[in-house]
């Protein structure tokens, strides 16, 4: 059964701080590691993907990081802002087409 | 920008009633999820098409759940008889790309409250 796992499960911050999460996946048959942003009252909408060990992606104040040999990923909010409230879902890609997602860390942040 | 459509956006049914949910990829998609939240939890693949084949549908409980793409294009999941413990979102999202630059676009999902 494969397995992905994030934590923390939820978080509050200030704005102004800035916060990271982590995601957990199987370290065989990887393909890809998905991360998407999911606001309340709207669909998901894809982050970043990556595919190559020691990737990092940045969009913004958001970046990702992986690591497909120990199998997890980083997800850096650098100055949260109120808007970046949502939670924040990983999704594990294997090379057999399966898409597994993570239960997903809900980011609140105070103004 | 071109979006998947879900219908209905929430659908409130009685327990052994039967329901169903539509989805619409965006054109060219050829791969198409449907996947099921329940509150606190991970999205839950239920079935996964390539153009019209299942490709997987290991996880869809299928007593009650079927699914279909007949064309290819769009698809349908229903649920009969539904039960309590299908009260989920249930969302639907096609893929676009390979690698790096694969990413998936999802509909607005359908609420599902069974009383």
């Amino acid at each position: 059964i494969l397995n992905v796992e994030q934590s923390p499960q939820s978080l509050h911050v200030q704005e102004g701080d800035s916060t990271n999460f982590t995601c957990s996946f199987p370290s065989s048959n990887f393909y890809a590691l998905h991360w998407y942003r999911w606001e309340t009252a709207k669909s998901p909408e894809a982050l970043f993907v990556m595919t190559l060990n020691g990737d990092e992606k940045k969009k913004g104040r958001i970046s990702a990081t992986l690591n497909t040999k120990e199998g997890y990923s980083y997800l850096y909010i650098k100055g949260s802002q109120p808007e970046d409230s949502a939670t924040y879902l990983c999704a594990f890609a294997s090379n057999t087409g399966k898409l597994i997602f993570g239960q997903g860390t809900t980011l609140q942040v105070k103004p | 920008e071109a979006e998947v459509a879900q219908s209905p956006r929430y659908k409130i049914t009685e327990k052994s009633q039967a329901v169903a949910f539509w989805c619409d990829p965006i054109s060219g998609h050829a791969t198409l999820y449907w996947y099921r939240q329940i509150l606190g939890q991970g999205p839950e693949l239920l079935v996964q098409f390539q153009d019209e084949s299942v490709v997987d549908d290991s996880q869809l409980p299928k007593d009650r759940f079927s699914a279909e793409r007949l064309k290819g294009v769009d698809s349908t999941l229903k649920i009969q008889p539904a039960e309590l413990g299908d009260s989920a979102m249930y969302l639907c999202a096609s893929r676009h790309g390979q690698g790096n630059n694969e990413k998936l676009f999802f509909g607005s999902g359908t609420q599902l409250s069974v009383l």
